[in-house]
Formats: structure tokens, C-alpha cells, sequence
């Protein structure tokens, strides 16, 4: 079956600039999550649904990031007034249940220059 | 607060040669951990998943292993070849998130 997909796969903005990422899970699985990896370091945690409601959204940086599930499939990723320190490539992960194996998209690389 | 550290940062080998790479972890309360191939550019494929109640899981040349009570893993590959060229990162899953190391760049030598 499919697996966890992501558009756009690169993005390149500007300072300043509003940008959203999409995530489409596998279908049926219930958790999704969002990570971040830096260039050189392992990904970082930023976000964890469980259907359509934020379970733990604590590794968000700050106010600019946001994120949402609305009908419990696919979740956007939301980052206002972008910095050159969002940089990253960002990482959508789908599991079953929160116990399980979570399976990866192939990432949007975002730049801000 | 959990911790993973990921030992060498990069190792280079000649092809056909057996290889460890080291994961450690601060914290032994996990359900499981998870070995990662990324290519460069590319997205995370996963080797071996070991559950919190096992020692070892075993795929074709790659044979992972875990000690909860030391906090440790080895991801062990036998027979290397160039195509194993990769960066191999370990995640543990404390409650639901996967904790990251930050990797261990591999380059086979042909």
C-alpha cells in the first residue's frame, strides 16, 4: 500500500515568509507525528497527534510553528515569519497506536534565505 | 531526560570487512528501539526494530543487538559492501516520540 507521503518535497522561501507543509499518513494509522533534523544531527520531535486532536505538541519551538490534524488523516505543518534558522528538513512520521512502529515520508527540505 | 549518543560519528572501511556501530541511551525505560539508514538527501529507511522485551533482531547481514540495563545497542554488518555506504541513526521510543542519536556516517571502500 501507500506509504507516508509529503509535498512539497523542497521549499524554498524567502525571510519573513509564511509557509505550509503537508503530510499524508498511511491510511488508517491514528498517530502522526512531526520531527525536524538539522543538517549533521539526528531528527527532533516537534509534534504528536493522536486523531485529530494536538496530544503533545512540546517540542514546537516557538509560537510561529503550528500545526493541525482536522479530520485525522492529513496534518499541516505551519511556520509564520520564517527565519533562516527553520531551515531543516521536516519529517512526517504515521504509526497504528502510539505503541507502534512509526513509518517515515521522505521529508520536505525547507530553506530560508 | 533521555539521551542517545551515537559512537563513531563516522567510520571508514574497506569493503568486505565486519563493522559495529554503537548506540547509547541514558534512560533504560523504553519500548523499543529502532535502527535507521538515511542516504544523503533521501528519507529515513528502517533496518531493525527491537521491542523492549527483546535482545536481538536479526535481517540478512544486519544483526542488531540491545541491553536495556547497560543502555546500549550495537547495529553489527557483516560482509560490508559500497552499498552500504550510508548514515545509520538509532532512535529509542520513550512514551511515544522517538529520542534521536545523531547518527553514525558509514563509507565503504571498494
Amino acid at each position: 500500500g501507500a506509504g507516508v507521503s509529503q509535498t512539497p518535497s523542497n521549499k524554498v522561501t524567502e525571510k519573513g515568509k509564511y509557509v505550509e507543509l503537508r503530510c499524508d499518513p498511511i491510511s488508517g494509522h491514528t498517530a502522526l507525528y512531526w520531527y525536524r533534523q538539522s543538517l549533521g544531527q539526528g531528527p527532533e520531535f516537534l509534534i504528536y497527534f493522536q486523531g485529530t486532536g494536538a496530544a503533545d505538541d512540546s517540542g514546537l519551538p516557538n509560537d510561529r510553528f503550528f500545526a493541525v490534524r482536522p479530520e485525522g488523516s492529513v496534518s499541516t505543518l505551519k511556520i509564520q515569519r520564517t527565519e533562516r534558522g527553520d531551515s531543516a528538513v521536516y519529517l512526517c512520521a504515521s504509526s497504528l497506536g502510539r505503541e507502534n512502529e512509526q513509518y517515515f515520508g521522505p521529508g520536505t527540505r525547507l530553506t530560508v534565505t | 531526560k533521555q539521551e542517545v549518543t551515537q559512537i563513531p560519528a563516522a567510520l571508514s572501511v574497506p569493503e568486505g570487512e565486519n563493522l559495529v556501530l554503537n548506540c547509547s541511551f541514558t534512560d533504560s525505560a523504553i519500548y523499543n528501539l529502532q535502527w535507521f539508514r538515511q542516504d544523503p538527501g533521501k528519507g529515513l529507511t528502517s533496518l531493525l526494530l527491537i521491542q523492549s522485551s527483546q535482545r536481538e533482531q536479526t535481517s540478512g547481514r544486519l544483526n542488531a543487538s540491545l541491553d536495556k540495563s547497560s543502555g546500549r545497542s550495537t547495529l553489527y554488518i557483516a560482509a560490508s559492501q559500497p552499498g552500504d555506504s550510508a548514515t545509520y541513526l538509532c532512535a529509542v521510543k520513550s512514551n511515544y516520540q522517538l529520542i534521536w542519536g545523531a547518527g553514525t556516517k558509514l563509507i565503504i571502500k571498494p
